[in-house]
């Protein structure tokens, strides 16, 4: 257990719809991000967060947005959702100014029918 | 298991042999790099790190070689063993950038035969 919790594991959907990933940092991390590990482009950057501010944004779309709440938990919100975002998405967390504390979560994977 | 990428480059490696998985990355102003282990139906797991100042760094059975010139990183695990079998990747950042976000490479699928 890497101390990252993601929820759901797993999320099927349609075309079209809005889903929630929630991600929650280990304990005294004050930063989370957001990947997108996909079969054809492979582990992209979308969205950092830091003790609730947007810190740095990577090739996030316009129909997904994120947010970290006072509890420093995260969620990515995906909107309008198309075929191929069917993806893994990974949340990692680190307590800022070491890397040897970014720890990646187990991911959900999104299905969208 | 899950399947991370249909299309990675495959490394087979007889069991206790050592491996060599390369890496050439994109940015010259990088100055971080990390090797990551993903195993199936898991996250992206720390095997080591390198900064551009220098060359070499030696963990438990692994090294990480990097050539700043060619832009290129390798990973060397030493007697290979099953439990080894998984996708590495390796990711890079520049610092400069002012975030810890990280620019992951392709990855290699290292399968171990027993």
């Amino acid at each position: 257990d890497s101390g990252v919790t993601q929820t759901p594991k797993h999320l099927i959907t349609a075309t079209g719809q809005r889903v929630t990933l929630r991600c929650s940092p280990r304990s005294g991390d004050l930063s989370v991000y957001w990947y997108q590990q996909s079969l054809d482009q492979g582990l992209q950057f979308l969205i950092q967060y830091y003790n609730g501010e947007e810190r740095a944004k990577g090739n996030i779309l316009e129909r997904f947005s994120a947010q970290q709440f006072p509890d420093l938990h995260s969620e990515l919100n995906l909107s309008s959702l198309e075929l191929g975002d069917s993806a893994l998405y990974f949340c990692a967390s680190s307590p800022e100014g070491n890397f040897y504390g970014y720890t990646f979560g187990s991911g959900t994977r999104l299905t969208v029918v | 298991g899950e399947s991370v990428g249909l299309h990675l480059p495959t490394l087979s490696v007889q069991e206790g042999d050592n491996s060599i998985i390369n890496c050439a990355y994109s940015n010259s102003a990088s100055d971080y790099f990390i090797w990551y282990k993903q195993e199936s139906g898991k996250g992206p797991q720390f095997i080591i790190d390198i900064r551009s100042n220098m060359d070499k760094r030696q963990g438990q059975r692994v090294t990480v070689l990097l050539n700043k010139t060619v832009k290129h990183l390798s990973l060397q695990i030493a007697a290979t063993q099953p439990g080894d079998s998984a996708v590495y990747f390796c990711a890079e950042n520049h610092s400069g950038a002012g975030s810890y976000q990280l620019t992951f490479g392709k990855g290699t699928k290292l399968s171990v035969i027993p």
